[in-house]
């Protein structure tokens, strides 16, 4: 089946210092990946939705400044966040439409990122 | 917009008892409905689906039949054993032909004790 490899699984880092997650589709091609970030016990809010070719779109109150996202193949999308602070620890997960199945828009989820910032 | 409104957790249980989450959704037309599954420390996987109304989606013991009169999407499971535990999500997704963005509910956390 469909894969979503995401990386890395957990990161460390120090405030004010950039960093970057790979979300990579396998055995598909993924002209559309969403990232989606978790608060703890709340459900996911999407982020934004990356585009191969073209700028990303980015919901409401999201700053694109502050989270930037590259689509650079058909394949991979990374989200960098930059000059993390505490408050952006969180757990982000990438997502890929990876088909439609029994006429249902079928969503392939990475295993999510654990972001710490000291 | 679309909404999933979905029970609140957590649900603690004992091995072997009947589980039932229920999930409500608002949407306009035909949303095909989903539940995905969350183990700790990982991603979401899709755990079953179900596309038109009266369907029954089915995974690993788990059902959940398509309500349209009711709105309706509740996960049920007649004996959960201790490996269930984990985050549930009841979802949505236009079926509109292409890709639409899918919308979450908030998840129930389930807790099943031995």
């Amino acid at each position: 089946g469909a894969v979503v490899s995401q990386h890395p699984s957990r990161v460390i880092c120090k405030s004010g210092t950039s960093v970057k997650i790979e979300c990579r589709s396998l055995d598909f091609q993924a002209t559309t990946m969403f990232w989606y970030r978790q608060f703890p016990k709340q459900s996911l809010m999407l982020m934004a939705t990356s585009n191969e070719g073209s700028k990303a779109t980015y919901e409401q109150g999201v700053e694109k400044d502050k989270f930037l996202i590259n689509h650079a193949s058909l394949t991979l999308s990374t989200l960098t966040v930059t000059s993390a602070h505490p408050e952006d620890s969180s757990f982000y997960i990438c997502s890929a439409p990876s088909g439609v199945t029994a006429g249902a828009n079928v969503l392939t989820f990475g295993a999510g990122s654990r972001l710490t910032v000291l | 917009g679309d909404s999933v409104t979905q029970m609140e957790g957590p649900v603690t249980l004992s091995e072997e008892a009947f589980l039932t989450i229920n999930c409500t959704y608002t949407a306009t037309g035909y949303p095909s409905l989903f539940w995905y599954v969350q183990y700790p420390g990982e991603g979401l996987q899709l755990l079953l689906k179900a596309t038109k109304a009266d369907d029954k989606g089915s995974n690993k013991g788990f059902e959940a039949t398509y309500r349209k009169e009711t709105t309706s999407f509740h996960l049920e499971k007649g004996s959960v054993q201790v490996s269930d535990s984990a985050v549930y999500f009841c979802a949505l997704s236009p079926t509109q032909g292409g890709y639409q963005k899918v919308t979450f509910g908030i998840g129930t956390k389930l807790q099943v004790i031995p």
